[in-house]
């Protein structure tokens, strides 16, 4: 049973390109939240969806940055035109259900625009 | 809104020694989880170890154990019989019990990087 599977694990953007970021949940797990770690920093929460609906991006920033979970394949955070700012790691982690307080973690992304 | 802070930025230990990592948290919520991460150089999050708020038995996985102090809103982990492999950052969680958006949703601290010496 392969855990949450993140890709790529490094992806290099020139200022004002789009950054797609994968995540394909734990088998059988349908809800998905997504991280950013700035660095020296902790994570902070993003966005957290179940699959085809958002119920949660009170951490998503309110422009260039989006976050969907089709029905079929993975869950994809989109970040258009993209800044040096936005220069992280993203994680995302999966739990089977809502009252499943163990989330399983991706190794994450490290966005780096250059 | 909840906030979590790791006081400690930096720490270390030698091997088979025992270390303790604070943590302090701000709620308003009764009812809530607290978690110990551990992201070792391959930045895997790892859950160490789980406490349930309204359990007031330390919560102890292995050489990892905790002291909870729900009235002072303290979440401390002690590493005993540190071992190389636990150097890695450590980051407390917080993550709220009731129903609604907010379930599943984890607040991380800044985290501790934890060295263990040979």
């Amino acid at each position: 049973n392969a855990g949450v599977m993140q890709n790529p694990r490094h992806l290099v953007r020139r200022r004002g390109q789009e950054a797609r970021l994968r995540c394909s949940p734990m088998k059988g797990h349908s809800h998905v939240y997504w991280y950013r770690q700035l660095p020296e920093e902790g994570l902070k929460f993003m966005v957290y969806l179940q699959k085809e609906n958002i119920i949660d991006e009170s951490g998503m920033p309110k422009e260039r940055f989006s976050a969907e979970f089709p029905k079929e394949g993975p869950s994809i955070l989109r970040i258009q035109q993209v800044v040096r700012g936005d220069s992280a790691a993203y994680f995302c982690a999966s739990s089977l259900n809502q009252g499943n307080t163990e989330a399983f973690f991706g190794q994450g992304t490290r966005l780096t625009v250059v | 809104a909840q906030t979590v802070t790791q006081s400690q930025p930096e720490m270390s230990v030698q091997e088979a020694e025992t270390v303790t990592l604070s943590c302090t948290y701000d709620t308003s919520e009764n009812n809530y989880y607290l978690f110990w991460y551990k992201q070792p150089p391959s930045r895997q999050m790892i859950l160490v170890i789980r406490q349930e708020a309204y359990k007031q038995q330390n919560a102890t996985e292995n050489r990892f154990s905790v002291n909870f102090q729900k009235a002072a809103k303290s979440f401390s982990l002690k590493i005993s019989d540190s071992q190389l492999g636990d150097t890695a950052m450590y980051f407390c969680a917080f993550m709220k019990r009731t129903g609604g958006t907010s379930y599943g949703k984890l607040t991380f601290g800044q985290g501790t990087i934890l060295t263990v010496h040979p």
